[in-house]
């Protein structure tokens, strides 16, 4: 069983356009997150939920809204896409406690391409 | 707030030689830290961590990090490396008290060569 799992893994879309990446985290954890990577490989946080709440936003458009119907999914989307929009989205999920320290689990990532 | 220098975007290396990946974090407070590993077209997945006690923390595939306070220092070491070892190389912090996320690192990319 895949413990988070994104879909889809590929997305080639047109500017402009409105598109949606779904995740799923079968491990029970409380936290999710979306992060995204660039062309230089270098991650950085987007968004982050906590049971459902909205637990961190960073200096992300507005264009981007992620939506946690219950604390096993978080999805974004993602509306009126840019070129600089392409790139790597990871999510991933932890569940604080001492034995873990908060340690990530991250999905195999959705490549989204804008043309 | 904590942030991570990895100060090598790239380490090549013939197999079956000893490698280092090196990695400083600054924080005001005191930090868990990670290494993730990322192969080609795939997430990233926890290689080591440290948390407490024994500054000397182990992989399964024989790699190993050593926590130094004294020099902010955690950097990842394996003795002998294999062709498969090539892989994007992150390491990571955070806050040990509090909620606080992981603060990546930019990676090193180990390009394991025969």
């Amino acid at each position: 069983d895949t413990a988070v799992s994104q879909t889809p893994k590929y997305l080639v879309t047109q500017m402009g356009n409105d598109k949606s990446i779904k995740c799923e985290q079968n491990l029970g954890h409380d936290t999710m997150y979306w992060y995204k990577q660039d062309s230089k490989k270098f991650l950085k946080i987007m968004f982050s939920y906590n049971n459902k709440e909205l637990i961190i936003n960073e200096t992300v458009p507005n264009r981007f809204s992620p939506k946690s119907p219950d604390k096993a999914h978080l999805n974004l989307h993602i509306n009126s896409l840019e070129l600089g929009d392409s790139a790597v989205y990871f999510c991933a999920s932890s569940q604080e406690d001492r034995g873990t320290a908060g340690e990530l689990f991250f999905g195999e990532g959705s490549r989204l391409t804008v043309l | 707030a904590q942030s991570v220098t990895q100060l090598d975007s790239q380490v090549p290396v013939f197999e079956e030689a000893p490698v280092e990946l090196r990695c400083n974090y600054s924080s005001s407070v005191s930090v868990y830290l990670f290494w993730y590993v990322q192969y080609p077209n795939q997430g990233l997945q926890l290689l080591l961590k440290y948390l407490s006690g024994s500054t000397l923390v182990e992989s399964i595939n024989g790699f190993e990090a050593e926590f130094n306070k004294s020099q902010t220092s955690f950097h990842l070491r394996k003795p002998s490396v294999h062709i498969s070892d090539t892989a994007e190389y992150f390491c990571a912090v955070r806050m040990n008290s509090g909620y606080s996320t992981l603060t990546f690192g930019k990676g090193t990319m180990l390009l394991v060569s025969p």
